[in-house]
């Protein structure tokens, strides 16, 4: 398994355009997790998916946004009608669920990195 | 709600010992995670509490104090690539998310 991987690593974009990311995720994790990061700041969590389902979503992310993640594999971050502040790196992660904390050790892709222009 | 506190940047020289602390207030507790980012890359995990006291990681450990909403994390016998932010996180109530702090940079010079 070589971990979590995230494409595209990078993408620029117009204000207005649509843009999609995909987050492949460690084959045996059935959490799948959205961060977005700014620069100095830490990540800012977007939404999670336990299997197929979308189970929580951040109440600040905007309906422009939407995830899936259909056979509870890989999961689509979409953004709709990009903005200048949708700029950052969106991070995916994956867990495994268990009965400790220790189900929350998330292991990190390497990031996309969005630029609207 | 959750609000976590940790000092935006700190420096040490290589050889050294940092410590660097994390103040929490959350609606309810499931573990607080230590981790690890470079510049341009993902963050790693190093450690995690559920319960008070230290963990111990080689050159890393981890304190809790649940009752005070405090952690600090230890990092022994600095060395340059040890140069990186230190997220503080905490398990949000349902168990299900970590919410970050914002991170210490932490710079090691020699």
């Amino acid at each position: 398994d070589t971990g979590v991987s995230q494409d595209p690593r990078h993408k620029i974009t117009k204000r207005g355009q649509n843009v999609t990311f995909r987050c492949d995720p460690i084959s045996e994790h059935n959490r799948l997790y959205w961060y977005r990061q700014t620069l100095g700041q830490g990540p800012e969590f977007l939404t999670y998916f336990q299997n197929e389902a979308q189970l929580e979503k951040s109440r600040l992310l905007s309906d422009r946004f939407s995830a899936e993640r259909p056979k509870g594999s890989f999961s689509t971050l979409e953004i709709q009608r990009t903005e200048q502040g949708d700029s950052a790196m969106y991070l995916c992660a994956s867990s495994l669920s268990g009965r400790s904390s220790g189900a929350n050790v998330l292991t990190f892709g390497a990031g996309s990195r969005l630029t609207v222009l | 709600g959750q609000n976590i506190d940790q000092p935006t940047e700190m420096t040490a020289t290589e050889g050294a010992i940092v410590q660097i602390n994390c103040t929490y207030q959350t609606s309810g507790f499931n573990g607080l995670f230590w981790y690890q980012q470079h510049a341009g890359e993902a963050p790693t995990f190093l450690s995690y509490n559920v319960l008070d006291g230290l963990e111990e990681k080689g050159r890393f450990s981890s304190f809790l104090s649940r009752s005070k909403g405090y952690s600090y994390l230890l990092l022994k016998e600095l060395q340059m690539k040890d140069s990186a932010s230190y997220l503080c996180a905490v398990a949000n109530q349902a168990g299900t998310a970590l919410i970050f702090g914002k991170g210490t940079t932490l710079s090691v010079s020699s």
